[in-house]
């Protein structure tokens, strides 16, 4: 079955306390994403990846890194949480949508969801 | 100005009426689109795509308005089920890169 997984689903942590959260797809695709929830704001892009070794920032990368060391997956890194981090987390793929008239529709596919809380 | 907006809603409908929502996005360099579902705290759905010439899927039609910079979703004979959050989503390939940009929803309460 053709799906994103992330883990773990909920995390309760401390200020400080370094985590990661685990992004795995299996639909092959170059393009990674993740991306924050909070009320009122929508979906923010933290960190992309359009392909291996290949990371930009999005809109709200301060605190987050990631890496790309493999196509399958995609961690969020959290090197010292903070209280302002407490959101719902989405990592999310698809393929590339080409370029120019080769443009295609790409949708992305989304993993559950991680809910995050730092105390 | 935000890049991608929706009416934030909530739109309460009875059961069997049909509702439409709109969404405007601002780079006319926006090439692919889309509209997603998302249930309380889940993670957002793909509903459909969104094509030039407009595409149906069963009680949902959703159409494009490259001129005008916006999209749409038509929702007919609506069901309980339906309520939920759209979400517009725009794709653009900009210096180099792609993005998607989200817009924050619109919250659809079909009512009994």
């Amino acid at each position: 079955e053709a799906q994103v997984t992330q883990n773990p689903r909920y995390l309760i942590t401390v200020t400080g306390k370094k985590l990661t959260v685990t992004c795995s797809q299996n639909m092959n695709h170059e393009y990674m994403s993740w991306y924050r929830q909070d009320p009122g704001l929508g979906l923010r892009q933290i960190y992309y990846s359009m392909n291996v070794e290949v990371t930009d920032k999005g809109d709200v990368p301060e605190g987050y890194k990631v890496s790309r060391k493999e196509k399958r997956n995609f961690p969020l890194i959290l090197e010292s949480p903070s209280p302002n981090q407490t959101s719902l987390y989405f990592c999310a793929s698809s393929s590339q949508p080409g370029q120019g008239y080769s443009y295609s529709n790409q949708p992305q596919h989304f993993g559950d969801g991680t809910r995050l809380s730092i105390l | 100005r935000k890049e991608v907006e929706q009416d934030p809603g909530p739109f309460n409908v009875p059961e069997g009426a049909t509702v439409a929502f709109n969404c405007t996005y601002s780079n006319s360099a926006s090439q692919s689109f889309f509209w997603y579902r998302q249930d309380c705290r889940k993670e957002p759905k793909l509903l459909m795509s969104v094509y030039s010439s407009g595409n149906e899927d069963g009680r949902f039609t959703a159409q494009l308005n490259r001129a005008s910079q916006y999209i749409s979703l038509l929702i007919r004979d609506s069901k309980l089920s339906d309520s939920a959050t759209y979400l517009c989503v725009v794709n653009s390939f900009t210096s180099g890169t792609y993005k998607y940009i989200f817009g924050t929803g619109t919250r659809l309460k079909v009512l009994a």
